[in-house]
């Protein structure tokens, strides 16, 4: 399975785009990048997903690097609601499993 | 359409004692998932169906079992509860995984303690 490496925790300011990284070196040709969000204890929100083009739709923008090997998840401009967990998975094997790591504790301020 | 709901939302258990949680979801979904996650940890799967009457063992599945007698339906039993199995229980679902690209869809969790 692909794993995913990101950064543990990010600060963003309100109204500011939030970039977060995402790594995937040995991620398959035909394996997608799937983001994930957990806002406190809830259940995980699906946000995007991606294969090789980037991919925008009304919550973030996918911008996945030409050799595949990385992505990065923007919210164009974050607000305190967006301050969660963020995973960076790459969905792989025949049941499609999505496994998570810790992701990226994105914390929004004022 | 609820989504997919989780029965029930909280539960306490003395150790030793059993107890199913239930997953329904409506969406028609072929797959369906169960995960656990601990403070601080990202979520580790425990067992997954790919369809009605099959299951199968994810990351962590021991001192659990699953069955899946109706699609709709992904039961998670506990025989013995033991102090290590106090986490939150997510259920998933998802179609068929030859639309690799579809997206998974998560209950709001149950989250389990033992004592």
């Amino acid at each position: 399975d692909a794993k995913t490496t990101q950064p543990p925790s990010m600060d963003c300011a309100e109204g500011r785009a939030a970039n977060l990284p995402c790594n995937h070196s040995t991620i398959s040709g035909n394996e997608y990048v799937y983001w994930y969000r957990q806002i406190h204890s809830q259940g995980p929100q699906y946000i995007i997903h991606g294969l090789k083009n980037n991919e925008t739709n009304e919550m973030a923008s996918l911008i996945i690097t030409e050799d595949r090997k990385s992505s990065t998840l923007i919210l164009p401009h974050a607000t305190l609601r967006d301050t969660a967990v963020y995973y960076c998975i790459v969905r792989t094997g025949t049941a499609s499993k999505l496994t998570f790591g810790t992701g990226t504790r994105l914390q929004v301020t004022l | 359409n609820a989504g997919v709901t989780q029965t029930p939302k909280f539960r306490v258990l003395k150790t030793g004692q059993s107890m199913t949680l239930l997953c329904a979801q409506d969406m028609n979904h072929e797959y369906m998932y169960w995960y656990r996650q601990d403070p601080g940890m990202g979520l580790r799967l425990i067992h997954y169906s790919v369809g009605e009457g099959t299951t199968a063992k994810g990351e962590v599945p021991d001192g659990y079992n699953v069955s899946r007698l109706k699609k709709q339906n992904f039961l998670l039993g506990l025989e013995s509860a033991a102090p290590s199995q106090t986490s939150v229980y997510f259920c998933a679902s998802s179609y068929s995984p030859g639309l690799r690209n579809t997206e998974a869809f998560f209950g709001q969790g149950t989250r389990l303690t033992v004592v």
